[in-house]
């Protein structure tokens, strides 16, 4: 299955400013998606990724607050914008994944983000 | 939205025993995955079911894809101490075009040695 790489594992930040998350795949894919999951629960798309065209955004998300960018085929990133204490979750990329046999997504380890 | 519903929320069981969760919906999926996420992980795919009434197993777990296509459960037969996590039931509405998953919220094991 694809490999992903997702970093940083883990920040503490100061609420008013920013993270960016970055997230590499061994191998090209068309789309990557971005979640969040809030303590204890599951997990919400916040955005699907394109490469060459804009994110597409999950109601209750919003490009100011978190943009994408998709500069090639293997990696993303997301940004976390002018934090607040209720964005503290763990945020995962994920991308489809084909196989011979089998078809599912593949996720990131996560950022695990604090704000304080 | 569409929406998941996994139970139970959690489990706390003896090593050894077997435990068995499920994910119903009101629609119809045409895709189910069955994920386990460990403390500071990501989830990672257990088991993954394409078809109505397919049953497959990898290991211990075993899962099944609801022949209504509204519901999927898995099993893990004896339990070990490494069962701990969170399983999620995820799956693709029927006629979801390029919608990605929908998540259940999760089903949170506890193995008692």
């Amino acid at each position: 299955s694809a490999v992903i790489s997702q970093k940083p594992s883990r920040d503490i930040c100061q609420r008013g400013t920013s993270l960016t998350i970055q997230c590499q795949v061994d191998s090209q894919v068309t789309m990557m998606f971005w979640y969040r999951q809030q303590p204890g629960q599951s997990l919400t798309l916040i955005a699907t990724a394109n490469q060459g065209s804009e994110a597409t955004y999950e109601s209750g998300f919003v490009i100011d607050k978190f943009p994408i960018s998709r500069p090639n085929l293997t990696f993303s990133t997301l940004t976390v914008s002018n934090m607040s204490p209720e964005d503290s979750s763990i945020y995962l990329c994920s991308v489809e994944d084909h196989q011979a046999t089998t078809y599912g997504y593949t996720f990131g380890s996560g950022t695990r983000l604090t704000v304080v | 939205g569409q929406q998941l519903n996994q139970s139970p929320q959690s489990m706390f069981i003896q090593e050894g025993e077997d435990v068995s969760m499920n994910c119903t919906s009101s629609s119809i999926f045409n895709t189910w995955l069955w994920y386990k996420q460990d403390p500071g992980e990501g989830p990672v795919l257990l088991i993954a079911l394409y078809k109505a009434g397919e049953l497959t197993s990898n290991g211990r777990l075993t899962a099944q894809f609801g022949i209504t296509r509204k519901d999927s459960f898995l099993n893990i037969s004896a339990s070990i101490p490494s069962d701990v996590g969170i399983y999620f039931c995820a799956g693709h509405p029927q006629h979801s075009g390029n919608t990605p998953l929908v998540f259940g919220k999760g089903t949170r094991l506890s193995v008692i040695a």
